[in-house]
């Protein structure tokens, strides 16, 4: 069975550039999360998808925004990059119900960097 | 204040040893914790997850324990290999019907041969 993917693998933008990150879940799954991890620092939460919908969002500014498509894959937009955006962004997936009971499945995540 | 405080930040220890890794939390209502490896520059990967009534659960060379009366967590790597370098992170949900998932800063073990 696969598991999360996520596209691309490396991603080089320059300040004031758009970026988008892809991520499909393992097959059955509805929720999908976002998370960024600057070098050296923890998993932040950035948003939650179910269903097509954003059920839930970080303490991140409106330019980072997504969505969720009907086959459950998602990406993740990122407007007016500022070189802090630079990170490791994560997605994970889980099974329909609240986030917090599902386990969540990793992808390999996209490294962004801003230059 | 949800919080997930992990200790130490990193951790040296030479092949073949064991360790411990501590998780305290402040999480509530408590649903479930979950210990999580991460290689660097990967995605992390789920080691275990315990629930409020589970008080151990192993998966291999991993062992993670929970005494949800103190709220405090630890992940028990017996006979280190190097391959167990990587970061290891504890994740907290709380059971509020909605998403309340806390991760933890995730502590740093290297292994030397």
């Amino acid at each position: 069975e696969a598991g999360v993917t996520q596209s691309p693998t490396h991603l080089i933008k320059t300040r004031g550039q758009q970026a988008t990150l892809r991520c499909s879940p393992i097959s059955g799954h509805t929720s999908v999360y976002w998370y960024q991890q600057a070098l050296g620092l923890g998993l932040q939460f950035l948003l939650w998808y179910d269903e097509g919908e954003e059920r839930n969002r970080g303490n991140f500014p409106p330019r980072f925004s997504g969505r969720q498509f009907p086959n459950y894959s998602s990406e993740l937009n990122v407007n007016a990059l500022e070189l802090e955006d630079s990170a490791l962004y994560l997605c994970a997936s889980s099974l329909a119900g609240t986030g917090a009971h599902n386990e969540q499945f990793f992808g390999p995540g996209t490294r962004l960097t801003v230059l | 204040k949800n919080q997930v405080e992990q200790s130490p930040q990193s951790l040296i220890i030479l092949e073949g040893k064991n360790c411990t890794l501590q998780c305290n939390y402040t999480v509530s209502p408590f649903s479930n914790l979950r210990w999580y490896k991460q290689d660097t520059g990967r995605g992390p990967v789920s080691l275990t997850i315990m629930t409020f009534s589970e008080n151990t659960k192993s998966n291999g060379r991993y062992t993670a324990t929970l005494d949800a009366d103190t709220k405090q967590s630890s992940l028990h790597i017996t006979a280190s290999q190097l391959s167990d370098s990587a970061s290891y992170i504890c994740v907290v949900s709380a059971n509020t019907g909605g998403f309340k998932t806390i991760f933890g800063a995730g502590t740093r073990l290297f292994v030397k041969a």
